[in-house]
């Protein structure tokens, strides 16, 4: 059974970095995307952006600018930056597993256990 | 991009009841269109893939339907666990979007 587990976060100052990163347990990540996603009071649900197991990213427009998705695939995991955070970067942040390579528009399952992020001087 | 509204924001239900959620694309989705169960403290869970899928271990009482732009996800005979808040999202092109969510409470 694929499971995602979240580390990093927590208590960030305005305009640092946050970093975040996501292990992959009991799959692989041939032939899906993988994806960050964040939930703040003032936006909802959010989709940040995507890696597939090659590299290949996909980001939100919003947030393009300032994102960085990276992939490490012999060390299992993934990871998010966010540069120069501000007080609209606090969020929830999950990581998702997405659609196929092959057939992009999937649902994001299963998801992380979600990881809190506050921005704040 | 594309814009997502879900009706009602919020409803208040009894166990038992039958429970419809609307959301509605600002283009038309095909059938790329997504649930997703949301409780506090838990990562949001996804019900219907496919606008219509049930995804596997979900119980039959929740339910999709539609195409295009319009879709509807039913939930059978609420039960207590049940009380949540419900997303919908686009599949259809990224950036994948997601409707601002209906929350079920207990009546």
């Amino acid at each position: 059974q694929v499971q995602l587990q979240q580390w990093g976060g927590g208590l960030l100052k305005p305009s640092e970095t946050l970093s975040l990163t996501c292990g992959l347990y009991g799959g692989s990540f041939s032939n899906f995307y993988w994806s960050w996603i964040r939930q703040s009071p003032g936006n909802g649900l959010e989709w940040i952006g995507e890696i597939d197991y090659s590299g290949t990213t996909n980001y939100n427009p919003s947030l393009k600018s300032r994102v960085s998705i990276s992939i490490d695939t012999s060390k299992n995991h993934f990871s998010l930056k966010v540069m120069s955070v501000n007080a609209e970067d606090t969020a929830l942040y999950y990581c998702a597993r997405g659609g196929t390579t092959m057939s992009p528009a999937g649902r994001f399952d299963p998801w992380g256990q979600g990881t809190p992020v506050t921005v704040s001087s | 991009d594309i814009q997502m509204t879900q009706s009602p924001s919020s409803l208040s239900a009894s166990v038992g009841d039958r429970v419809t959620i609307t959301c509605r694309a600002s283009q038309s989705l095909k059938n790329y269109l997504n649930w997703y169960q949301h409780k506090p403290g838990q990562a949001p869970k996804v019900l219907i893939y496919g606008a219509s899928s049930l995804q596997s271990g979900v119980p039959p009482r929740f339910s999709g339907s539609g195409s295009g732009s319009d879709f509807t996800l039913t939930i059978s005979g609420l039960q207590p666990e049940d009380f949540a808040t419900y997303y919908c999202q686009q599949s259809y092109s990224p950036p994948f979007t997601f409707g601002p969510g209906t929350k079920v409470d207990v009546k």
